[in-house]
Order: C-alpha cells, then structure tokens, then sequence
C-alpha cells in the first residue's frame, strides 16, 4: 500500500459540470501532484503542490485548479467539464525533496 | 524538453524466458530516469530509477535497467518472468528543474503466458 487514498474511485458528470476530486496522502508528504491519464496513455502532469501553493504547472487550462490542505489532503478541481476530461485522475505525493513518488489508485472520471 | 519513447505498446512472453521492455529518452541535461508499473485498479509502483550514479540499476521483483548515453536508452530487463509480471510499465523522465514533476512514456503492456 501506497498510504495515499483517492476518493471518489469512480464518478459520472456531464459536460459543462464541475468536478472535484479528492486524495489523502501519508503524514510528511507534503508536495502533492496531479495526473491525468487518458484511456491507452501514459499519464500527463496536471500540476504539483508544495506547502499549499501551486509549484508548477503542465500544460493544461486553468479550469484546472486545485488546493492543497494543512492535513496533507488535497483537491483537484475541473470547471466546464468537456467530453476530453474524461480519464483516470492521479493523486502522487512525496517527502519534501525526494524523488520517489507514492500514488494512489486514482478517480475514473467520465464525462458524458 | 525532456521525453521518453517506448518502443513496444505491447510485449508477450512466456513464462520463464527473459523479459526486454526497450525506452528511448531525449534530454538537454542528464536526466533522472524511472521505471514505474502499473497493476489493474492499483496504484503507479516505482520499479527502478536511475539519477547518475551506477549505469546499471536494480529494482524490485527482480528488474533491472541500463543506462547508455550513447544509445540514449534506459532498457527494462528480466532474466525470467513470472504470471505476476503482466501489468502497464511506463519509461519516465523527470522534467528538467522540475525535481519529481514527471514525463511518463505512452506505456508497455506486458502480457505473460504459460
């Protein structure tokens, strides 16, 4: 077990709807990042979180946003769900510093 | 910028027989490179990672990756695979400056039979 937690496992929005997503990780980890892993690929970086500000940024829009808590949890949300959102959403986090990243089993999103 | 490119989409071997999981990677620096798996409805797993000390790098469950600067190559090998190899690997580069913000390649599928 990774000690990082995803929720909901599965969820079902239509287009135009908003999303957001959860993850938990382990006491320490204290940078937090996104991925996005399309259907057949590998997954892309959305965006890292460290000391519950944004620390970078892939290429994505900026209905993409998220938010980083104190209790280490975290939060990705997606405004204006489109068709293309639909995905498996991965939360990773590490110790400050370190390389090794611990994700967790992600949220399969579908946009209908 | 830095990518990788896996080669193979998919690979099948018997069980028993040695495993080659081949990645190609681009980088303006020298990279710090990784191997993750990926089990149905588990989370990503780092196998390995290479950060310029040894060329050669042992992993876990036996897996093991070269480095060659010359061939721009970070190949995944197994001597002999087992049932519970089967999975999604991804070739990753960590993005330049960017400490652990990663660049996965499109993945392998590596399916074991009997």
């Amino acid at each position: 077990e990774t000690g990082v937690t995803q929720s909901p496992t599965h969820l079902i929005k239509t287009r135009g709807q908003q999303v957001t997503l959860r993850c938990s990780s382990q006491s320490g980890h204290n940078t937090v990042s996104w991925y996005q892993q399309a259907l057949g690929q590998g997954p892309q970086f959305i965006f890292q979180y460290y000391r519950e500000e944004e620390n970078g940024r892939g290429n994505f829009p900026p209905r993409f946003s998220g938010l980083q808590f104190p209790n280490y949890s975290s939060e990705l949300n997606v405004n204006a769900l489109e068709l293309d959102d639909s995905a498996l959403y991965l939360c990773a986090s590490s110790f400050p510093g370190e390389e090794k990243l611990f994700f967790g089993s992600g949220t399969q999103l579908s946009v209908l | 910028a830095q990518s990788v490119t896996q080669l193979d989409s998919h690979v099948s071997v018997s069980e028993g027989t040695p495993v080659l999981l081949r990645c190609n990677y681009s980088s303006s620096y020298s990279p710090s490179l990784f191997w993750y798996v990926q089990h149905p409805n588990k989370g990503l797993q780092l196998l390995l990672k290479y950060t310029s000390a040894a060329t050669l790098v042992k992993g876990i469950n036996g897996f093991e990756a070269e480095f060659k600067k010359s061939e721009t190559s970070f190949h995944l090998t197994k001597p002999s695979a087992h049932m519970s190899d089967a999975a999604e690997y991804f070739c990753v580069v960590s993005i330049t400056g960017g400490g652990n913000k990663l660049t996965f390649g499109t993945g392998t599928q590596l399916k074991v039979e009997l």
